[in-house]
């Protein structure tokens, strides 16, 4: 069964702390994505990566950085946590070829206080 | 860059009655337009996904069409059950690129019993 998993399911952090969020795939996929999910305003792209060490910003990446050393895993990382921060977040993996589907993992609810 | 906008935010229908989602996307170089569930507490899940070389595709009980002139898409669920109860996003993803999906911001179906 092909597994997207994300390191936690919640978390909790205080302002200002620095935060990585993992993220491991096993289909040997070339894409991975992080996205966030808020109330109405869906899946926004905050980050993506094409091959092991290479990013390219999505519609948000705002006060978010990201790392890839290896092809099944893809970090984010909050480099100084804010309230406004406090989100799911998503992570997924794909093929790099046409019409190919994305599998998400189970998303990470975190809270910022 | 591509842009899709999904309606209803919210759809609430009687336990064997019918309900569509439309969405419609901005660029014509799309060409591939997956459905995804997102049941409470877990990440998005493929449920199925229709090409630009195909108007109609079905599938048990759900169904997609798309028209390519309109950049319009919808999703059709017959007979619905409670266990259809979910968020809903439609995407869009063009053929360049490394595949990017666009997400909609997702409608929320709640099927009564």
């Amino acid at each position: 069964d092909v597994k997207v998993t994300q390191s936690s399911r919640y978390l909790v952090k205080r302002t200002g702390e620095k935060v990585f969020l993992e993220c491991v795939q096993d289909m040997d996929h070339e894409n991975m994505f992080w996205y966030r999910q808020d109330p109405g305003l869906g899946l926004r792209l905050i980050y993506f990566s094409y091959d092991v060490k290479m990013k390219e910003k999505g519609d948000i990446p705002e006060g978010y950085s990201v790392s890839r050393e290896k092809k099944e895993r893809f970090s984010l990382i909050l480099e100084s946590a804010s309230t406004n921060q406090t989100s799911m977040y998503l992570c997924a993996s794909s093929l790099n070829v046409r019409g190919t589907e994305a599998f998400f993992g189970q998303g990470t609810r975190l809270t910022v206080v | 860059g591509e842009n899709v906008e999904q309606h209803p935010s919210t759809l609430s229908v009687q336990e064997g009655d019918s309900a569509v989602i439309k969405c419609t996307y901005s660029d014509s170089a799309s060409n591939y337009f997956p459905w995804y569930k997102q049941e409470l507490g877990k990440g998005p899940q493929l449920i199925i996904d229709i090409r630009s070389n195909v108007g109609e595709k079905k599938d048990q009980r759900i169904a997609v069409t798309l028209n390519k002139t309109a950049k319009h898409f919808s999703l059709h669920i017959t007979e619905t059950q409670p266990e259809d109860s979910a968020v809903y996003f439609c995407a869009a993803t063009a053929s360049g690129g490394s595949y990017i999906p666009t997400f909609g911001r997702g409608t929320s179906l709640i099927v009564h019993p």
